[in-house]
């Protein structure tokens, strides 16, 4: 079956450690995206990737990084740098129909951080 | 820039009456318009989108949402609501230029649905 992964479903981590948050797609979609959700907040964007090898900062970069060096993987980095970093991430992928680009969600990773 | 709103940040029906979420979008060239739907603690699911065409689009689940120009909005609707529908929805767009890849979101609406 076709679809993204994200892992772990929850995670844990003391403040000051940096953690990494894994997304991997088999839709050979080219864009892969990184969203935070917050509670009465919708979604905002992170960072986004069109093509490997390229990326560009969201609305909310601060204090997270990601790489794209494979198209099927985009993992984000959440930095000790990020001041409030509990939350529930969500990364998509999208594919153009037509004009306008379809967006996919994984089951998304929420991360706690104490 | 684009910008969405939600009137309402939660709305409740019965089961079976009708089902209105509004979303209402900002921007001088009418965009690309989407519903999702998110469960509880899991990633966010296509219900319909408006790219061209037909003003009134059907989704998933029975539901339908109309592009009113005049109006600049995208409200979801559905005949009758059942159980399965409380959720949270969300409203997005993308623009029509280069940078449609990005979708804006509104902050969503919780719908419950009372037996």
């Amino acid at each position: 079956d076709g679809g993204i992964t994200q892992s772990p479903k929850y995670l844990f981590r003391k403040e000051g450690q940096n953690v990494t948050l894994s997304c991997e797609q088999n839709l050979n979609h080219d864009a892969m995206y990184w969203y935070r959700q917050d509670p009465g907040q919708g979604l905002r964007l992170i960072y986004y990737s069109q093509i490997v090898n390229d990326f560009q900062k969201g609305d909310i970069a601060e204090g997270y990084s990601v790489s794209r060096e494979k198209k099927e993987s985009f993992p984000l980095t959440v930095t000790s740098a990020q001041k409030n970093p509990t939350a529930f991430y969500l990364c998509a992928s999208s594919i153009r129909r037509g004009w306008a680009y379809e967006q996919y969600f994984g089951p998304g990773t929420r991360l706690t951080v104490t | 820039a684009q910008s969405v709103t939600q009137l309402g940040s939660h709305v409740s029906v019965s089961e079976g009456a009708l089902v209105l979420l509004r979303c209402n979008y900002s921007s001088s060239v009418p965009p690309y318009l989407f519903w999702y739907v998110q469960y509880p603690n899991q990633g966010l699911q296509l219900l319909l989108k408006y790219t061209t065409g037909a003003t009134l689009v059907k989704g998933i689940n029975g539901f339908e949402a109309e592009f009113k120009k005049s109006e600049t909005s995208f409200h979801l609707t559905k005949p009758s609501a059942h159980m399965s529908d409380a959720a949270e929805y969300f409203c997005a767009v993308s623009d029509r230029g280069t940078s449609g890849s990005r979708l804006t979101f509104g902050e969503g609406t919780q719908l419950t649905v009372n037996p």
